[in-house]
Order: structure tokens, then C-alpha cells, then sequence
């Protein structure tokens, strides 16, 4: 079963970055790729970024560009969001989700992590 | 980007009821259509992907279909334990775009 766990809740000052780290256990790890969705309080969710399977490359949601990096270390099977400038409206939690090829062309979030709960704020 | 629009936005329903909730997708997806549920402070859970596969260990009681641009998901025999928010996802192209929810309240 596989298992996504990530890191505790951040405090951060407008202007600052936050890293946020997800853990994965329990599949190989070729046959998923690692999202990142956020949802800010009383909100939907917001797709962030995560493996593009039809050109192999990773993509960001145009509106966090420049500002939004996915890392991956794939010694200790991490994956890692950065998110920099920082304002109010990024309070938000962040989910680390694990994209699933069902066969045919299917893919779908299959595995999430608990969240974790960024704060902005003076 | 694919925008996918959610109705209603909210719903009030009795344990027993059905309800349906249609999400539409601003150009054809075919039938990739994914469904989660949401409960207060959890992560999403996958409810039914491609349209209308039901993840392992969803009960019958949820269906999905539609096909490309829109789709509705069922409940039928309403239990307390659904009342929860529902969103829907397409994974046609990138980004992935969720719709906005519907919350389904007692």
C-alpha cells in the first residue's frame, strides 16, 4: 500500500519561501508520479504541478511560474515542493498526491498525503 | 486550460435520498473523468476514476457517467457517512483541473 507522509506545518513571513517535503513508501516508484495540490481555507482544490506523461516533462500551473519548483531525491524516495514570495493568499494546505496510470490513457490521483497547513502572516 | 464547472455548488439531502451532481468540462475530455470525496480536515479520496470505474472498496450505492464534456456522479441510498464535498478531476491534458465541489449536507 503506498504511503505518502509529509512534513509538519509552517509559520512563514510574507516575502519568505517554504519546502515542503513528501515521503513515499510502498510502490515502485516509476509507476506513479508525485502532484502537488493545494486549498486554501473553506476552498476547492488547486492543481500545482506534477509529471506531464504526454511530453515527460514536469508542469506548473501558469499562475505559480517562476515561483514554484518540484524537486525529487530518489535516494530516500522524497519528493519536495518550494514555494517563494510568499503572501497571504498562499496560506494554504499542500498535498503531496500520487498520479496513478490505470492502463488506457487513465490516470488519476489514487494516493494523497495528510496535508500540510502553510500559514503567511506578519 | 481545461476549466471544469461543478452544479450545484451545494445540496441539502436526507440519509436515504439520491442525489446527482453534474460536472461539465469547458471541451471534450472523452472520458477522462475522475471523482473524489472530501471530509472535514482529511485529503481527498478517490471515489471513481475514468468516468465511472469505482476505486477498490467504494460501496455500489456511487455511480459515475458521461462522456465528453459532462458527467454526473449518483448516490443513491444516501448514508451519514457520505455527506461529505465532491469534486470532480480531469486528467485529459495538462494541468489537471479540479471542479470547484459540491458539498452534500444533511
Amino acid at each position: 500500500q503506498v504511503q505518502l507522509v509529509q512534513s509538519g506545518a509552517e509559520v512563514k513571513k510574507p516575502g519568505a519561501s517554504v519546502k515542503v517535503s513528501c515521503k513515499f513508501s510502498g510502490h515502485t516508484r516509476t509507476e506513479l508520479s508525485i502532484h502537488w495540490v493545494r486549498q486554501t481555507p473553506g476552498e476547492g482544490l488547486e492543481w500545482m504541478g506534477g509529471y506531464d506523461p504526454e511530453d515527460g516533462e514536469t508542469a506548473y500551473a501558469q499562475n505559480l511560474q517562476g515561483r514554484f519548483t518540484m524537486t525529487e531525491d530518489t535516494s530516500t524516495d522524497t519528493a519536495y515542493m518550494e514555494l517563494s514570495g510568499l503572501t497571504s493568499d498562499d496560506t494554504a494546505t499542500y498535498y503531496c498526491a500520487a498520479e496513478v496510470y490505470g492502463g488506457n490513457f487513465q490516470y488519476y490521483f489514487q494516493f494523497w498525503g495528510p496535508g500540510t497547513l502553510v500559514t503567511v502572516s506578519s | 486550460d481545461i476549466q471544469m464547472t461543478q452544479s450545484p455548488s451545494s445540496l441539502s439531502s436526507s440519509v436515504g435520498d439520491r442525489v446527482t451532481i453534474t460536472c461539465r468540462a469547458s471541451q471534450n475530455i472523452d472520458h477522462y473523468l475522475n471523482w473524489y470525496q472530501q471530509k472535514p480536515g482529511k485529503a481527498p479520496k478517490l471515489l471513481i476514476y475514468a468516468t465511472s470505474n469505482l476505486q477498490s472498496g467504494v460501496p455500489s450505492r456511487f455511480g459515475g457517467t458521461g462522456s465528453g464534456t459532462t458527467f454526473t456522479l449518483s448516490i443513491t441510498n444516501l448514508q451519514p457517512e457520505d455527506f461529505a464535498t465532491y469534486f470532480c478531476q480531469q486528467s485529459s491534458s495538462a494541468p489537471r483541473t479540479f471542479g470547484q465541489g459540491t458539498k452534500v449536507e444533511i
